[in-house]
């Protein structure tokens, strides 16, 4: 099984700055790696596929990089909607998912 | 828009098994695999399996001894059925479209495992 581990576990930022996010596979998945937005109560929302394409209805200030074991979601002027739980997902060997980074206001 | 929904039971007995079924509109489930994902209360989501319309199916190795999932092109519906659940398979269940990327989710049911 393919690890996925997120870091760090909680993100405080303040509106308008930047979020860094990690994403790290225990073995190659190549690109096959997305992120995904959960707020409480709600289904996960694709926000990024193909390690870097952005899903239908994105706003550009997501961003998406990184290949092989080593991935980054970068979230650029954050507004109040993007206060939220970030998961990352491999699809290389079965589905697995990351714990998870909250990002929380500062 | 393609959209699903999960339906089934809310409340299993331990040692029983759980049941539940999606129905996919705006979609015909003859395209893509479709899974069956879930979140115990807390912790990170878990992905239990995958169908496709043809019967190509692949499960999570750690649930593949307790777990079936069905399609039924008809009603254009997946099902899914894990076997003699425990407290640990308390979750909320989500179906969801998948080809490797997971575009359309359900809303998600919370499904207790308890007597």
């Amino acid at each position: 099984e393919i690890v996925m581990t997120q870091s760090p576990a909680t993100l405080s930022v303040s509106p308008g700055e930047r979020a860094t996010l990690s994403c790290r596979a225990s073995q190659s998945v190549s690109s096959n790696l997305a992120w995904y937005q959960q707020k409480p109560g709600q289904a996960p929302r694709l926000l990024i596929f193909g390690a870097s394409t952005r899903a239908t209805g994105i706003p550009a200030r997501f961003s998406g990089s990184g290949s092989g074991t080593e991935f980054t979601l970068t979230i650029n002027s954050l507004q109040s909607e993007d206060f939220a739980v970030y998961y990352c997902q491999q699809f290389n060997n079965w589905r697995t998912f990351g714990q998870g980074t909250k990002v929380e206001i500062k | 828009q393609v959209q699903l929904q999960e339906s089934g039971p809310g409340l299993v007995k331990p040692s029983e098994t759980l049941s539940l079924t999606c129905t996919v509109s705006g979609d015909s489930i003859r395209d893509y695999y479709w899974s069956w994902i879930r979140q115990p209360p807390g912790k990170r989501l878990e992905w239990i399996g995958y169908i496709s319309y043809s019967g190509s199916i692949n499960y999570n190795p750690s649930l593949t001894s307790r777990v079936t999932i069905s399609v039924d092109t008809s009603k254009n519906q997946f099902s899914l059925k894990l076997r003699s659940v425990t407290a640990a398979d308390t979750a909320v269940y989500y179906c969801a479209r998948d080809w490797g990327t997971i575009d359309f989710w359900g809303p998600g049911t919370l499904v207790t495992v308890s007597s």
